[in-house]
Formats: structure tokens, sequence, C-alpha cells
């Protein structure tokens, strides 16, 4: 079964700053990943995702992920930050093939507080 | 373009009733996904579909019952709702190929 690990339950930073929010996974099969980000009293909206090829995947917002299958990461980061990008993200992954549906199962998310 | 539409928005139901969430997309998805949001523990998949037909428990399914009526609509039952069912609720949709997720804008419910 897939899981998914975020360690960092709140982010501060201040505005224009770098971030990294990290994501780890646990797969004994080929995975997707993704960032998802949900602003207050909203759904989840998509920020990138890396079903294969190249590791690193850009996403909206300037915001950019890297995959790592080695150390089973796929952290995201933007490298100037603003005070909208404050919210909380959210890593998920599923099972890296078609056919069945599989389960996509999320990390407990990150709030990235971005401070003026 | 509605995507996922979720009824009702907000619910606040008493101990021991019961009630049906209801979830439909528009974008032709095979699977779909009921979610329970609750802070600090992120988004846990109560259950999920593979196809019309075809329904299946996700990490939390206790106290749950979920229809897929058909390949538009897949509902969440409640029904005996206690107050540890308090949560916000997503619905979410995703296609043959299994990967983006389209999610609706939540049920905010409250068990007293």
């Amino acid at each position: 079964a897939q899981s998914v690990t975020q360690l960092d339950s709140q982010v501060p930073v201040f505005e224009e700053a770098p971030v990294e929010l990290r994501c780890n996974y646990s797969s004994s099969v080929s995975v997707y990943l993704f960032w998802y980000v949900q602003y207050p009293n909203q759904g989840l909206q998509l920020l990138l995702k890396y079903l294969s090829g190249s590791t690193l995947v850009k996403g909206i917002n300037g915001f950019e992920a890297e995959f790592n299958k080695s150390q089973t990461s796929f952290h995201l980061r933007k490298p100037s930050v603003h005070i909208s990008d404050t919210a909380e993200y959210f890593c998920a992954v599923s099972r890296g093939y078609g056919g069945a549906t599989n389960k996509l199962i999320f990390g407990t998310g990150t709030l990235l507080a971005v401070q003026p | 373009n509605a995507g996922v539409t979720q009824t009702p928005k907000f619910q606040v139901l008493k101990t021991g009733q019961s009630m049906t969430l209801q979830c439909a997309q528009d974008m032709n998805h095979n699977s779909m996904y009921w979610y329970r949001q609750d802070p600090g523990m992120g988004l846990r998949l109560i259950y999920y579909s593979a196809s019309e037909g075809t329904t299946d428990k996700g990490e939390v399914p206790n106290g749950y019952n979920v229809s897929r009526l058909n390949k538009r609509e897949f509902s969440l039952r409640l029904e005996s709702a206690a107050p540890s069912q308090t949560s916000v609720y997503f619905c979410a949709s995703r296609d043959r190929a299994n990967t983006e997720a389209f999610f609706g804008q939540g049920t905010r419910l409250t068990v007293v």
C-alpha cells in the first residue's frame, strides 16, 4: 500500500524568500505523485504532477517539484514566495499504472504561512 | 464547466440522524472518491469507486456507506451520525488514466 509523509505541519517564511515543502512517500511499485493547494474555505486545486519522464516537474504559480526515486521524495519548491501563496499544501500518491482505479492517498498537509 | 458538484454545502445533524451527501461529476470520469478532512489529519479516504457498480473501502470506512448510482453520481450516506463524523467532506473524480483528480467544493458537516 502507498503512504505519504509530510513532516512539516507548518512552514513560516517571509515574502520573497525561497521555500521547500517536504514530501516522502512509501510504495513497493511505481507511483504517480501530486501536489495540491487548498486556499481557505475552498476545495483542492492541482499544482503539479509527476507521472513519468523528467524528474523535475513545473507547475502553476511558479512552483516546481523534483521526483527522487532513491530517496522516495517529491519536495515542492518556489524560489520567491508571495503573500498570496499562503495556503495549505497537500502531497498525494497513487500507483503508477492504469487499469482499475488506484487509491489516491494524501499526506497530512503543510500550512505555508507567508509573512510580509 | 461545473466539474464536481457536491450538495449540500453545509449541514448540521443531531446525533443518530441520517443523511446522504450527494456528488455528481460531468467530466465522464470513471473513478470517484469520498474523503474527509480534519485538522492536522489531511484528507483521509473513506470510499472510492473504480467504475459504475463497484465500490471499495478506503482508510476510514466505518460509519459510512456509499452508492455509485451511475457514472456521474457517487453518494455518501451516514446511517446514524456521531459527533466524531463532524468534518469537511470532499468528493473527487478521476479519469481512466488515473492521473489528476478534480475536487468538489466540500460539505461542512457538524454533528451535535
